[in-house]
């Protein structure tokens, strides 16, 4: 049973390009959210994905955006990004259905030069 | 005042001691909570899932969470080198998918 699978796993960009990160949900969850986790600090949500909408919504700015698929998986997107914006960002999966908490996925490290 | 209060300092324990970990918070709507452990460079891993007040024990590990004081601690029995990680304490006001409120982590290392 394949767990939350995420890609890239590192990624380097320049301030002011976007970058789009995938996701992958665990088999049969249906719900995705995504959070940042800064070097040294604890994971901060950023926004949760069900039935191809986005249902929660964290404190982040309009620059972050995301996306979710027929099949679950997901996309999160960044526009103009700051050096600010290195951190690792992960994915996690959980079932609508069953209610059992998230599960994570191994992360996408992203360096903003 | 944040959500979640987790202080983060690195504690180093002798192989076989046992860990106590503690978190606090502020929001007296959460009545779900977590503990997650996390290997360097790694996702979070679910360690512990309780709910509302009361312990839990899994193996080696015991949770424990009095809503009253708005206290969560996690004891880890015997430890072991391989228990090396951060530990994450998290928490959220509905089951499964609302999200999760973490605290900082508290690195543990475990010296044979």
């Amino acid at each position: 049973d394949a767990g939350v699978t995420q890609s890239p796993t590192h990624l380097i960009k320049t301030r002011g390009q976007q970058v789009t990160l995938r996701c992958s949900p665990k088999s049969g969850h249906d719900t995705v959210s995504w959070y940042q986790q800064a070097l040294g600090q604890g994971p901060q949500f950023i926004f949760q994905y069900y039935e191809e909408e986005e249902r929660q919504r964290g404190n982040f700015p309009d620059r972050f955006s995301g996306h979710q698929f027929p099949n679950y998986s997901s996309e999160l997107n960044v526009n103009a990004l700051l050096l600010g914006d290195s951190a690792l960002y992960l994915c996690a999966s959980s079932s609508r259905q069953i209610g059992e908490t998230q599960y994570f996925g191994p992360g996408t490290r992203l360096l903003v030069l | 005042q944040k959500e979640v209060e987790q202080d983060p300092g690195p504690l180093s324990v002798p192989e076989g001691a046992i860990v106590s970990l503690n978190c606090t918070y502020s929001n007296s709507a959460f009545q779900y909570f977590m503990w997650y452990r996390q290997y360097s460079r790694k996702g979070p891993e679910l360690l512990m899932y309780t709910y509302s007040s009361g312990n839990k024990e899994d193996g080696r590990f015991t949770a424990q969470v009095d809503k009253s004081s708005k206290y969560i601690s996690l004891f880890i029995r015997d430890s072991q080198p391989s228990d090396s990680a951060t530990y994450l304490c998290a928490m959220s006001v509905l089951r499964g998918n609302n999200r999760l409120a973490f605290g900082k982590g508290n690195q543990v290392v475990v010296i044979p």
